[in-house]
């Protein structure tokens, strides 16, 4: 099974501040590749798909990249509505899987 | 609009089963793969199963392989996860997702979820 590992584990940052996560993939997986926003009580938002393609309507700060095993989440101007859990997922091969999360506060 | 609405969950002792159902509107059920993720409390996101546009096609997380089986009904538009053998750390929301395309692609739409509790 492919197994994914998020950094960091959590983060505090202020408002407008950039943020990045990254996510290694344990082999190879193209840029068959999602990062999802999940909001405290609220359902998994799909952000970015194929590495590096947004979502429609989701705001420009955020931006996905890599491709092989490393991939990062860019938010290149914290706002308030970003504190959230932020996961990566493979969906280059079955099982598919989730990184652990990273929890993003102010 | 797209909308998925999970149901069939609950309280239930260890070694029963539970029929989770998603019904599904606001797209062409029949042409999207499905997928169902679990989140255990306070824990992350977890793949469970999913199934292709047709139903032909079916894949299994380990940890449940051989006592879930994921099925659908396109005449009914609903979706489902029969969970026999529970066990304690099957407790979690089940969220019922779409399928980008037909199979094995990631996942853009979401329900709600529903809550299965696994406890004497």
């Amino acid at each position: 099974d492919i197994q994914l590992t998020q950094s960091p584990s959590s983060l505090s940052a202020s408002v407008g501040d950039r943020v990045t996560i990254t996510c290694r993939a344990s082999e190879a997986i193209g840029d068959y590749f999602a990062w999802y926003q999940q909001k405290a009580g609220e359902v998994p938002k799909l952000l970015i798909y194929t590495a590096s393609t947004s979502q429609s309507g989701v705001p420009r700060r955020f931006r996905g990249s890599g491709s092989g095993t490393d991939f990062t989440l860019t938010i290149s101007s914290l706002q308030p509505e970003d504190v959230a859990t932020y996961y990566c997922q493979q969906y280059n091969s079955a099982p598919f899987t989730f990184g652990p999360g990273t929890k993003v506060d102010l | 609009q797209v909308q998925l609405v999970e149901s069939g969950g609950g309280v239930v002792q260890p070694g029963r089963s539970l029929r989770l159902s998603c019904v599904a509107s606001g797209f062409t059920f029949s042409t999207k793969g499905m997928h169902w993720v679990r989140q255990a409390p306070g824990q992350g996101l977890e793949w469970v199963a999913m199934i292709s546009d047709d139903g032909r096609e079916t894949d299994y997380a380990d940890s449940v392989r051989g006592r879930f089986t994921i099925s659908r009904d396109s005449s009914k538009n609903t979706l489902f996860l029969q969970m026999n053998n529970l066990r304690g750390d099957d407790t979690a929301v089940y969220y019922c997702a779409r399928d980008a395309w037909n199979y094995k692609y990631y996942m853009d739409v979401w329900g709600r979820g529903t809550t299965v509790t696994v406890s004497s």
